[in-house]
């Protein structure tokens, strides 16, 4: 079945720093991917839409300066969560879309923590 | 602005009930609707797609129905395992491709 591999699944890094995320499709093409972030004992919050070769799309709210999203190929997509700081601690969870409307896989998650 | 809400929160049930978990929608257009398991700190896993056309999906003690007129769905799991712990999900996909989660059902399922 198709796999979506992130890394990494936690990281603890000093308020300031920046952390990058990497979500892979290991056995298929995914042309959209997507970001999500979740706080505990919440539903999934889309950050953006990351079409490879293009520009991502953010969701309402989301600062894309600070939230890097680069999908340079058609397997891979990062996230690179700049200068964070203790409020951007959470869960990030990548998803790819299989095309025509059907079906995602999601990566396993990262649990990030700013100190 | 599309809207999924699920009830019950929170469920918590002896092992071998038959369980019914609720998620509706707010806007009728979507183009899928799917139920996801997530297990603590873990990701998602799909355990139900069911396209805008169908009325319903199976998958072993699971059944998934869709009434997209009305805007509801139930994900219908039977005879409960302590296994089945876990947060379930239904989310929708509308026209730009975009899954939008449900508020989640945190299940417990006790021996």
């Amino acid at each position: 079945g198709a796999v979506v591999s992130q890394h990494p699944s936690w990281v603890i890094c000093k308020s300031g720093t920046s952390v990058k995320i990497e979500c892979r499709s290991l056995d298929f093409q995914a042309t959209t991917m997507f970001w999500y972030r979740q706080f505990p004992k919440q539903s999934l919050m889309l950050m953006a839409t990351s079409n490879e070769g293009s520009k991502a799309t953010y969701e309402q709210g989301v600062e894309k300066d600070k939230f890097l999203i680069n999908h340079a190929s058609l397997t891979l997509s990062t996230l690179t969560v700049t200068s964070a700081h203790p409020e951007d601690s959470s869960f990030y969870i990548c998803s790819a879309s299989h095309g025509d409307f059907y079906g995602y896989t999601f990566g396993s998650g990262t649990r990030l923590t700013v100190v | 602005k599309q809207e999924v809400t699920q009830i019950p929160a929170a469920l918590s049930v002896p092992e071998g009930e038959n369980l019914v978990l609720n998620c509706s929608f707010t806007d009728s257009a979507i183009y899928n609707l799917q139920w996801f398991r997530q297990d603590p700190g873990k990701g998602l896993t799909s355990l139900l797609l069911i396209q805008s056309s169908q009325r319903e999906q199976t998958s072993g003690r699971l059944n998934a129905s869709l009434d997209k007129s009305s805007g509801r769905s139930t994900l219908y799991i039977a005879a409960s395992q302590p296994g089945d712990s876990a947060t379930y999900l239904c989310a929708v996909t509308d026209n730009t491709d975009k899954l939008i989660f449900g508020t989640g059902t945190r299940l417990q399922v006790f021996p």
